[in-house]
């Protein structure tokens, strides 16, 4: 299976810890987004990378949240001193070189956090 | 701020009839359209993908596109319960960036 790998599937931390949340894009794609999504709610954009540059992190708060993507080895978002507020579906997607124009994005089957 | 705007629903369609979602959006020089289906507890799936004015279908599905108007639309023809999902509308803005509707929810009585 060449799509978008997530994991873990499901994570579970206690408030205060770490979550460490990794995607690898599809082959051959080298544009990477993370999305955030709240039950019954819309996707929330956070960060747009490509390989050890972030793009566009618009949607990323200000603290407690990081992304990467080094040049070897999947994207990893990072939240630090988790609170319950972090719960949700956190979202990869990855999309092709030269992508800017028409290319769509193609999803993982995401990341569910629950802070304990 | 660009926008791009869904009617939240849920819109219920009978079983066999045509599905119509519709999808606004602000910034005129938007260039690529999108529409994802997801399920509840899924991640978002592609459905179709369109770029120029008119109609594009593959199947049961039917992308409209109307720059003039900046609309987009989705047609499902012969609904089926297994349409019953949200139906996303994404928009690449003239900035490249790709901007998500809130999606509409679609369900499907037999």
């Amino acid at each position: 299976n060449a799509g978008v790998m997530q994991n873990p599937r499901h994570l579970v931390r206690r408030r205060g810890q770490e979550a460490r949340l990794r995607c690898s894009p599809m082959k051959g794609h080298s544009h990477v987004y993370w999305y955030r999504q709240l039950p019954e709610e819309g996707l929330k954009f956070m960060v747009y990378l490509q390989k050890e540059n972030i793009i566009d992190e618009s949607g990323m708060p200000k603290e407690r949240f990081s992304a990467e993507f080094p040049k070897e080895g999947p994207s990893i978002l990072r939240i630090q001193q988790v609170v319950r507020g972090d719960s949700a579906a956190y979202f990869c997607a990855s999309s092709p070189p030269g992508a800017q124009g028409n290319q769509p994005q193609h999803f993982g089957d995401g990341t569910r956090l629950s802070i304990l | 701020q660009k926008e791009v705007e869904q009617n939240s629903g849920p819109l219920s369609v009978p079983e066999g009839a045509i599905a119509s979602l519709n999808c606004t959006y602000s910034d005129r020089g938007s260039q690529s359209f999108f529409w994802y289906r997801q399920y509840s507890g899924k991640s978002p799936e592609l459905i179709m993908s369109i770029y120029s004015n008119g109609d594009k279908e593959d199947g049961r599905f039917t992308a409209q596109l109307n720059k003039a108007s900046q609309y987009v639309s989705l047609l499902i023809r012969d609904s089926q319960p297994s349409d019953s999902a949200t139906y996303l509308c994404a928009v690449k803005d003239s900035n490249y960036q790709l901007i998500w509707g809130a999606g509409t929810k679609l369900i499907i009585k037999p």
